[in-house]
């Protein structure tokens, strides 16, 4: 079940910058780190972005990410035709006592 | 890395054990998970297990049915799926989890399960 709401898409022309918004509560992303992971049509989801704001050796700075009370985002700027992929935001749910994800954003280089 | 294997063609009902196989660094040293993805669906996180094995958390939906466990000897992981439902169809990704702060920063390719009738 995906607690953690996402916009189904977003587009962008190369070069410019697109956000991706994620929506939870207070017991996942109110209270807890986000990480953002991308996944490129075919293959296994790649850690994007992890405590909300951190990225992973080999993440291009191009990606940044930040968070606000119960809501976070996902910024790509310099967009470019490899980053069309499905992006998933998540947060561990203190309810839950697991890792809830986002429903998904399909990101489409025009 | 991590590979995963046992995914299958099962009836509604079976069951079905999924393996993970670990290699260049050991499935005791970390916390383990798998999570899954329905055809054309989202991510979904299905259960996990901490370093000493005393720790299992799992989503509402397969508590009761499915069982996460592993081997070390053998750096396997393993999902043991009872009483398979049509709603578990998914590809099944092993994941490595890392805490403090918490991650899933190693995944495997998948193994595909397909439950129908």
């Amino acid at each position: 079940q995906s607690v953690l709401t996402q916009p189904p898409s977003a587009s962008g022309a190369p070069g410019q910058t697109v956000t991706i918004s994620c929506s939870g509560s207070i017991s996942n992303i109110g209270t807890r780190s986000v990480n953002w992971y991308q996944q490129l049509p075919g293959t296994a989801p790649k850690v994007l972005i992890y405590n909300t704001d951190q990225r992973p050796s080999g993440v291009p700075d191009r990606f940044s990410a930040s968070k606000s009370a119960t809501s976070a985002s996902l910024a790509i700027s310099g967009l470019q035709s490899e980053d069309e992929a499905d992006f998933y935001c998540a947060a561990w749910d203190s309810l839950l006592d697991g890792p809830v994800f986002g429903t998904g954003t399909k990101v489409t280089v025009l | 890395q991590l590979v995963e294997s046992g995914g299958d063609l099962v009836q509604p009902g079976g069951s079905l054990r999924l393996s993970c196989t670990a290699s260049g660094f050991t499935v005791r040293s970390d916390w383990m998970s798998w999570v899954r993805q329905a055809p054309g669906k989202g991510l979904e996180w299905v259960a996990y297990m901490n370093r000493d094995g005393s720790q299992t958390s799992y989503m509402d939906s397969v508590k009761g049915r499915f069982t996460i466990s592993r081997d070390s000897p053998k750096e396997s992981l393993y999902l043991q799926m009872n009483t398979l439902r049509t709603d578990d169809t998914a590809i099944y990704y092993c994941a490595r989890l890392k805490r403090g702060p918490w991650y899933f920063d190693l995944w495997g390719r998948g193994t595909l399960v397909t439950v129908s009738s």
